[in-house]
């Protein structure tokens, strides 16, 4: 089954604690990035990727880092997490060419509450 | 810089009624992608349509449709025979081609009223 799966779903933990939220997918595709959904804001992109060993951005990178060693997964690092990186986490990928080229899929989501 | 509105923060629908969930958009590109992404209780993300914007046909997904009226940048989506279990929040989505974030609107919570 084509997928997009993250892990962990759900995480709580405190202020300056080292986490990695990771994504894989299945599908072979080129582009992947990172969305934080907050309330009244929307869904923000963090960082995306185009390849591996191309990562670049978003919107809202700061306190974010990611690497893309492989096509298939692209983990988001939060070296020093704080309150406000409490949020509604989301990893998409895309290919950019064929029949649903730039259509993002999205993984479940994990919902991150730092205290 | 390319934004998306969706001017109906709820509606409400009666089971196996219509709905239509406004969408409009704001760009000079003349190629695009549009979708229409549900986000049921659950918080998933999942693609309901998707329009290329060089395609004239209206996109339909069984009992999903869009009406795609792109000199007014305009881009609806219509729910038949409506079930409880399209009840979510709705998102209005554009992307340009290649490698560009997709743009958001804020969303409508659809309610499906038994």
């Amino acid at each position: 089954e084509a997928q997009v799966t993250q892990n962990p779903r759900y995480l709580i933990t405190v202020t300056g604690k080292k986490l990695t939220v990771t994504c894989s997918q299945n599908m072979n595709h080129e582009y992947m990035s990172w969305y934080r959904q907050d309330p009244g804001l929307g869904l923000r992109q963090i960082y995306y990727s185009m390849n591996v060993e191309v990562t670049d951005k978003g919107d809202v990178p700061e306190g974010y880092k990611v690497s893309r060693k492989e096509k298939r997964n692209f983990p988001l690092i939060l070296e020093s997490p704080s309150p406000n990186q409490t949020s509604l986490y989301f990893c998409a990928s895309t290919a950019l060419g064929g029949l649903d080229a730039d259509t993002q899929y999205f993984g479940p989501g994990t919902r991150l509450t730092v205290l | 810089a390319q934004t998306v509105t969706q001017s109906q923060p709820e509606m409400s629908v009666q089971e196996a009624e219509t709905v239509t969930l406004s969408c409009t958009y704001d760009t000079s590109e003349s190629d695009y992608y549009l979708f229409w992404y549900k986000q049921p209780p659950s918080r998933q993300m999942i693609l309901v349509i998707r329009q290329e914007a060089y395609k004239q046909q209206n996109a339909t997904e069984n009992r999903f449709s869009v009406n795609f009226q792109k000199a007014a940048k305009s881009f609806s989506l219509k729910i038949s025979d409506s079930q409880l279990g399209d009840a979510a929040m709705y998102f209005c989505a554009y992307k340009t081609k290649g490698n560009t974030p997709l743009v958001f609107g804020k969303g409508t919570r659809l309610s499906v009223i038994a």
